[in-house]
Order: C-alpha cells, then structure tokens, then sequence
C-alpha cells in the first residue's frame, strides 16, 4: 500500500541554518507529492507541491524535488527564521486519499 | 479566496450532550474532507464528500455523523462521544477528489474537549 515515511524529529537549528527535512514515500504509480505546514494552535497550510517526477516545487524559500529513482521528496531551505518554528508533514495522494507522514517538529533559536 | 473556514474554534461537550461542528468553503470545490488529528501526530481522514456525496467513510464510528446540506458546507453531527474523541477536528477541501494534483485546503480546525 501507499505510506510516508519521514525523518523523526524533533529538529533543532540555529536561526540562518539550512534545513533538510527527509521523506520517502512506497506507491503504485505516479502519485502527486505535497509539503504542509501546521503552525502551533492552527490547521494544515501546503507548502509546496510537485506533480510528477523531477518537478521541483517552491513556496517562501522552501524547496523539493520528486525523486522518481529514490521515491523521495525532501524538504530543504537555505537559511530558516524563528518564525519557520512548526510542524512539517509530508503528504502524497494516494489512489482514493491522501496519505500523511508522522510530521517532523522545526525548532528555530534566535 | 482560498479559505475554508470553521466553527465553533473551540468546544468542550459532556459525553450525553449533542453538537455539531460546521466548515464552509467558497472556492468552488466539489470535494470535502473531515479529519481527526490527535496530539503530536498526522490528521487521521474520517470522510470525504465528492459532489454532495458521501464518498468514504474510514469506519468511523457512528456517534459521528457528517452532513454536506451543499457544496460549501460541511457539518459533523456528535452525540454521545468519549473522552478519547477529544482531539483536533479538521476540515479540508479539494477542486475534485479524482483531480490529480489536486491540493487540500484545511481550515483553522475546531478544538474539542469531551468530559
């Protein structure tokens, strides 16, 4: 079946660090990759998305690239801020729904 | 306007009370999503809604109970829950369930407490 896996975290980096945030993904087919963000005490906001292999999607400085030959879809951005701080899911959609990674937790230090 | 909207934000319920939550979308879309999202962990899907229609229901126990009156709103009937359905209840819709590509917007989400 479809599933997602990502890194665990929690991650902690210094304000202007750059950021890597792993995901995999197992599906039959092409399924479309997407990149959500869930700030504390809110619901999901998509980050990013990316439609078929080598597509790079890009949203306020964030980047990932679907790896077609690595099934992966890792998140990266060259130099986080404070107010980056949240939880990142990756996402793919699957034949009938969308299918969540656990999340992985972002702590920026000023 | 890509905003999906839901009310109330927050809700505490004893477990022989009846409520309801509701979420409303004006982007057009024709596909509607309730998920159950627990601390610390991904959105759960509950049901989806294609075209008015109830399209899956994930086994969801029946003291849940959604309702789609018309393409922008989406209600969740509750009665009689458990202490362990407190959680974040979330809204989402999409252009169309069967659109590849097609992203999900979620609302804001509505925090329930069950006592």
């Amino acid at each position: 079946g479809n599933s997602v896996t990502q890194m665990e975290g929690p991650v902690t980096l210094s304000e202007e660090a750059f950021l890597t945030i792993n995901c995999t993904y197992t599906a039959t087919g092409y399924p479309s990759l997407f990149w959500y963000v869930q700030y504390p005490g809110e619901g999901l906001q998509l980050l990013l998305k990316a439609t078929k292999a080598d597509d790079k999607g890009s949203n306020k400085g964030f980047e990932a690239t679907y790896r077609k030959e690595t099934t992966s879809f890792h998140l990266e951005k060259g130099s986080v801020q404070v107010s980056d701080s949240a939880v990142y899911f990756c996402a793919l959609r699957g034949t009938y729904k969308y299918i969540f990674g656990t999340g992985t937790r972002l702590k920026v230090l000023a | 306007d890509t905003e999906v909207t839901q009310t109330p934000k927050h809700l505490v319920m004893g477990m022989t009370n009846k409520k309801s939550l509701k979420c409303e979308q004006h982007m057009g879309h024709r596909a509607m999503y309730w998920y159950k999202q627990k601390a610390k962990k991904p959105p759960e899907l509950m049901f989806v809604y294609s075209y008015e229609k109830l399209s899956i229901n994930e086994s969801v126990p029946s003291r849940f109970s959604p309702e789609c009156p018309n393409s922008s709103l989406l209600n969740l009937h509750l009665h009689a829950l458990q202490p362990e359905d407190s959680a974040l209840y979330l809204c989402a819709s999409s252009q169309d369930r069967w659109l590849a590509g097609a992203e999900q917007y979620f609302g804001p989400g509505t925090r329930l407490t069950v006592t």
